[in-house]
């Protein structure tokens, strides 16, 4: 059964670059790799997807090496306002998209 | 550029009866996707529609259905309420149907007692 593994919880400090590693065993051929952030009260909101190697957009970056197992996701120079749950997923085909638990990231002054 | 919408936003059942979940995509998507959030967890798949058929189906009885209309809206229907399906609801919209890039809507809360 494909299950995807994040940590529950991480503390960091305003400012400071937070690295969150997801795996994900048995990651299928198809299946992209995609980060979430979720807000209390609120539907999760997409931050980044990516294959393979790296992405970077305006937010973060996405780390995944070469052998697709697990991947990071890096939120530099964090604020207060990023305080939230962050979801890694995997999917493809007929099964849709599989979460991890997510991971609550505090962020403090 | 209005995104996801759904309703109602909250909703309160009693056990046994049916539910009917709308949701609206952003102008443009034409896959629909919904998913079950309950508290503490991620989201779990339950359905995805594309130009209004079933392109799959998450691990979830047969209580559980959906159609996509041809304005690309979609309905979740849910028979039988347990107490155990209450839930965040989530419907999700996306261009292709690639299974990523999926944008989110608020949510409607489901409440059985």
């Amino acid at each position: 059964l494909a299950k995807t593994t994040q940590p529950i919880s991480m503390d960091s400090y305003e400012g400071q670059e937070v690295n969150i590693t997801c795996s994900h065993n048995n990651i299928a051929t198809n299946d992209y790799i995609t980060w979430y952030q979720q807000f209390p009260s609120q539907g999760p909101r997409f931050i980044i997807q990516g294959y393979k190697t790296k992405v970077t957009n305006e937010v973060a970056s996405l780390f995944i090496p070469a052998d697709r197992k697990s991947s990071t996701l890096s939120l530099p120079r964090v604020s207060l306002s990023d305080t939230a749950v962050y979801y890694c997923s995997r999917g493809g085909g007929a099964d849709g998209l599989t979460f991890g638990k997510g991971t609550h990231l505090i962020i403090q002054p | 550029d209005a995104g996801v919408t759904q309703s109602p936003t909250h909703l309160i059942k009693t056990r046994g009866q049916h539910v009917t979940l709308r949701c609206s995509p952003i102008s443009g998507h034409k896959s629909v996707s919904w998913y079950q959030q309950v508290l503490g967890q991620g989201p779990q798949f339950i359905f995805q529609y594309y130009e209004k058929e079933e392109r799959g189906r998450g691990n979830f009885p047969d209580r559980f259905s959906a159609r996509q209309f041809p304005n690309y809206s979609s309905e979740l229907n849910v028979n039988a309420l347990l107490l155990g399906d209450s839930a965040l609801y989530l419907c999700a919209s996306s261009q292709s149907g690639r299974w990523g890039e999926q944008y989110f809507g608020p949510g409607t809360r489901l409440t059985v007692t």
